[in-house]
């Protein structure tokens, strides 16, 4: 099973809303991503954990805030998000975290703040 | 800094017609190079990867790639494409020098299959 799962689909949410993203895998991967992809072009890396570690924060935002329970789940809690992050937002797993893994990605969930 | 360009933006292609989508990276040091696949409304799937040896990767859905290092390119073909290979392409290279993977993808290439 190379599943990545992604919930919800689509979600619409206003600018003072709390929301949260999930993301599950059960390949037991120790690497998991947070990606963010605007229409047209190719994903941005926003979050990497390593071993449910924060490995890598590309200066996202802190109205982005990341979660990993444990090795299997990633989550992305969304509050006073701006209408300019509307986006398809991508998970991946990937085997570790070394130069050569493939990445395994999700179908996403496509946000839309109004 | 590494990184991938990806010159097409779009390429227009008949039915069961070869084609090649053109990719060029730039880099002084070992590199790993990918291509994904993103069909409409879907995340990405990976179609091939280069490590080491042989210069000539073959992916799934009768893909294949070449690597040439004097000329810096990872060029993706297929001798003849299908309607169903209708998406965007994505080149990528593997960066990171402590042991974590961080994707720098190219612009992409969109690819059109008409009839």
């Amino acid at each position: 099973d190379t599943e990545v799962t992604q919930t919800p689909k689509h979600l619409v949410m206003g600018m003072t809303n709390k929301k949260s993203l999930k993301c599950e895998q059960h390949m037991g991967h120790r690497a998991m991503y947070w990606y963010k992809q605007k229409a047209k072009k190719p994903p941005e890396l926003m979050f990497v954990y390593s071993y449910e570690k924060l490995s890598i924060n590309e200066s996202v935002p802190s109205r982005f805030s990341p979660e990993c329970p444990n090795s299997s789940l990633l989550n992305l809690h969304l509050h006073a998000l701006q209408p300019e992050d509307s986006a398809l937002y991508l998970c991946a797993s990937s085997q570790g975290d070394y130069q050569a893994d493939t990445q395994y990605f999700g179908p996403g969930t496509r946000l839309t703040v109004l | 800094a590494q990184s991938v360009t990806q010159l097409d933006s779009q390429v227009p292609v008949f039915e069961e017609a070869p084609v090649e989508l053109r990719c060029n990276y730039s880099s002084s040091v070992s590199v790993y190079l990918f291509w994904y696949v993103q069909y409409p409304n879907q995340g990405l799937q990976l179609l091939l990867k280069y490590l080491s040896g042989s210069t000539l990767v073959k992916g799934i859905n009768g893909f294949e790639a070449e690597f040439n290092k004097s000329q810096t390119s990872f060029h993706l073909r297929k001798p003849s494409v299908h309607i169903s290979d209708t998406a965007e392409y994505f080149c990528a290279v593997s960066v990171g020098n402590t042991g974590f993977q961080k994707l720098v993808f190219g612009t992409g290439t969109r690819l059109l299959v008409s009839p």
